[in-house]
């Protein structure tokens, strides 16, 4: 089955740049989506359509893409952005895919 | 104002069925795609099944055979029906829809299943 992947964990100080990456052969032709979640709550998206920023979303959130894998970036981290996010995308058959999600530390 | 309202989890013994359902407002569930997406306790989501805008469905290799996706266009409800629970489909599932152009989304607050003897 497709899979989406994405390191386990992303630490970075204050202030500093957060890149999560997420690899899947599908990327290319699929678009992608990211999501925050904080414990307790349902996740949020940050990212839709691979680069576009939904309304209400912080411009320090950006997405990129270069062939397959697609790059969640957060410039200038915050303390409040600590939380796992995941990408999502879909596979050939149309069936929704989710990665295995990345917890961002903020030390 | 979108509003999305689970119930029906609770806790059944293995081999038995639930039926999820997902109240929607202010919005159609005709017109946009709306899925199941499940977290088991300290995991990951994953999404179980989908149902787009033209009423295609398309369900994950791990619910596949066991669990159906349907919707109720005049009532505006989306329903899960789970046969055949297995301990691993224990977890909280969520309701979403996402609009045909990608955004916005909407999520439901969940509803917990657990499968145990």
């Amino acid at each position: 089955s497709y899979e989406l992947t994405q390191p386990p964990s992303v630490s970075v100080s204050p202030g500093q740049t957060a890149r999560i990456t997420c690899s899947g052969d599908a990327l290319p032709m699929q678009y992608t989506y990211w999501y925050q979640q904080k414990p307790g709550q349902a996740p949020v998206m940050v990212i839709y359509k691979d680069t576009e920023r939904p309304s209400g979303i912080p411009e320090r959130f950006s997405g990129s893409t270069s062939g397959t894998t697609v790059t969640l970036t957060i410039s200038g981290v915050r303390a409040e952005d600590e939380s796992d996010y995941y990408c999502q995308s879909t596979d050939t058959s149309g069936t929704w895919v989710f990665g295995g999600g990345t917890k961002v530390t903020v030390l | 104002e979108v509003q999305l309202v689970e119930a029906g989890g609770g806790l059944v013994q293995p081999g038995e069925s639930l039926r999820l359902s997902c109240a929607a407002s202010g919005f159609n569930v005709s017109r946009n795609y709306m899925s199941w997406v499940r977290q088991a306790p300290g995991k990951g989501l994953e999404c179980v099944s989908v149902i787009y805008s033209g009423g295609k469905t398309y369900d994950a290799d791990a619910v596949k055979g066991r669990f159906i996706i349907s919707r109720h266009n005049s009532k505006n409800m989306l329903y899960l029906q789970m046969n055949s629970l297995k301990p691993e489909d224990t977890a909280l599932y969520y309701c979403a829809t996402r609009d045909i152009s990608g955004y916005p989304d909407h999520w439901g607050q969940g509803t917990l299943v657990t499968v145990s003897s």
